[in-house]
């Protein structure tokens, strides 16, 4: 077990609606990326968080957006729900800054989504 | 441009026998590499890095090799357990990086 606790497990949404996604970060990590999984696929960098701030993002519109809160944990919100939209989504934590030590990214076991 | 690729999407391997799962990177500047595990209905599962001024590493029952010069990783199992069935992925960060890039997954399937 990674820490990582991610919730709902599942969770079933119409086009056009709107979901948030949590996720609570290992004791002692400050940094939350998430990734988006399709069937099949290795997981794609959606963004990250480090000191409630977006730290990097990758190719997604905005209507992805998220929030780091104090304590480190964080969603992931989007909004106009498409059908491709549905994936498994991933949220890892880590220690930032990178240093000499390790910056391995704990996964936890990901949120179901699915837009009909 | 950037990406990690995988050579076999699916690798069939006898129990007790050694596994090698091999990974092509394009980007010179990655510096830090990752293999993760990931079974049905889970995240992926750290199993073990190695950053780019490394060739070798090795941990319990898995090793990784690193080849720069053709930007090459494998990992290497050694007698793979039905346990071992799963989705292996090789994902990359560079060096001022906070994203990891994967590539689309070896799935391994062990033979009783």
């Amino acid at each position: 077990e990674t820490g990582v606790t991610q919730s709902p497990t599942h969770l079933i949404k119409t086009r056009g609606q709107q979901v948030t996604l949590r996720c609570s970060s290992q004791s002692g990590h400050n940094t939350v990326s998430w990734y988006q999984q399709a069937l099949g696929q290795g997981p794609q960098f959606i963004f990250q968080y480090y000191r409630e701030e977006e730290n990097g993002r990758g190719n997604f519109p905005p209507r992805f957006s998220g929030l780091q809160f104090p304590n480190y944990s964080s969603e992931l919100n989007v909004n106009a729900l498409e059908l491709d939209d549905s994936a498994l989504y991933l949220c890892a934590s880590s220690l930032l800054p990178r240093g000499a030590s390790k910056n391995i990214q704990y996964f936890g076991a990901g949120t179901r989504l699915s837009v009909l | 441009g950037e990406s990690v690729g995988l050579h076999l999407p699916t690798l069939s391997v006898q129990e007790g026998d050694n596994s090698i799962i091999n990974c092509a990177y394009s980007n010179s500047a990655s510096d830090y590499f990752i293999w993760y595990k990931q079974e049905s209905g889970k995240g992926p599962q750290f199993i073990i890095d190695i950053r780019s001024n490394m060739d070798k590493r090795q941990g319990q029952r898995v090793t990784v090799l690193l080849n720069k010069t053709v930007k090459h990783l494998s990992l290497q199992i050694a007698a793979t357990q039905p346990g071992d069935s799963a989705v292996y992925f090789c994902a990359e960060m560079r060096a001022a990086g906070n994203k990891l890039t994967f590539g689309g997954g070896t799935r391994v399937l062990v033979k009783p």
